[in-house]
């Protein structure tokens, strides 16, 4: 049973394009986020949800839109897709609050050319 | 700005050895946790350490921190080939409601 599921797991467009990357999580969580991770394997928080409401949503362009339909799923839609745009995108989720464990999708290679 | 720093950037070992991989912050800290992640896939989680351990053990692995000096340090002992991965500290400051600060990583490779 997956525990953070994503899609797809690779995607790969052209500049200018519009995509979304689909999450979901069947732990019951509260809370799920959306990090990105660089070529240099640096990792940085972008949003965060807690029960469909938005709680953490650090300096990133507003042509990320994330979306959550419902606790169990973060979806992350991209608007005019830029080279810099090109990483790995990961869902996480967690009980809500401080002091928990985060678990991580296995991640979302975005490819934009 | 970027909350941890690790330390080595890279570290190759053969099996059996113990493998040491330190992590340094800036600011004050709720807890700090050790992520694992293979090559290709997610993070997963290793430990939890709250400010006022200075210790904690699971398995092969050994956590301490030291508040005082603002560092933490995973210890693997008799390691394996497949404890070959990235190993990243992450700290949770308590005021953003779960939000980790991920250090750059240690990329550890354990010889057969």
């Amino acid at each position: 049973d997956t525990a953070v599921s994503q899609t797809p797991k690779y995607l790969v467009t052209q500049m200018g394009n519009d995509k979304s990357i689909k999450c979901e999580q069947n732990l019951g969580h509260d809370t799920m986020y959306w990090y990105k991770q660089d070529s240099k394997k640096f990792l940085k928080i972008m949003f965060s949800y807690n029960n469909k409401e938005l709680i953490i949503n650090e300096t990133v362009p507003n042509r990320f839109s994330p979306k959550s339909p419902d606790k169990a799923h973060l979806n992350l839609h991209i608007n005019s897709l830029e080279l810099g745009d090109s990483a790995v995108y990961f869902c996480a989720s967690s009980r809500p609050g401080t002091g928990f464990e985060q678990f991580f999708g296995p991640g979302t290679r975005l490819t934009v050319l | 700005s970027q909350q941890g720093e690790e330390d080595p950037q890279a570290l190759s070992i053969q099996e059996g050895e113990n493998a040491t991989m330190n992590c340094s912050y800036k600011t004050s800290i709720n807890n700090l946790q050790w992520y694992r992640q293979n090559s290709g896939r997610g993070l997963v989680h290793l430990i939890l350490i709250r400010s006022n351990e200075r210790e904690k053990h699971s398995g092969r692995l050994r956590v301490t921190l030291d508040t005082s000096k603002k560092s933490s340090s995973l210890l693997i002992t008799a390691s394996r080939a497949a404890d070959t991965a990235s190993y990243f500290c992450a700290t949770d400051s308590g005021t953003s409601y779960g939000k980790l600060t991920f250090g750059q990583g240690t990329i550890l490779t354990v010889h057969p």
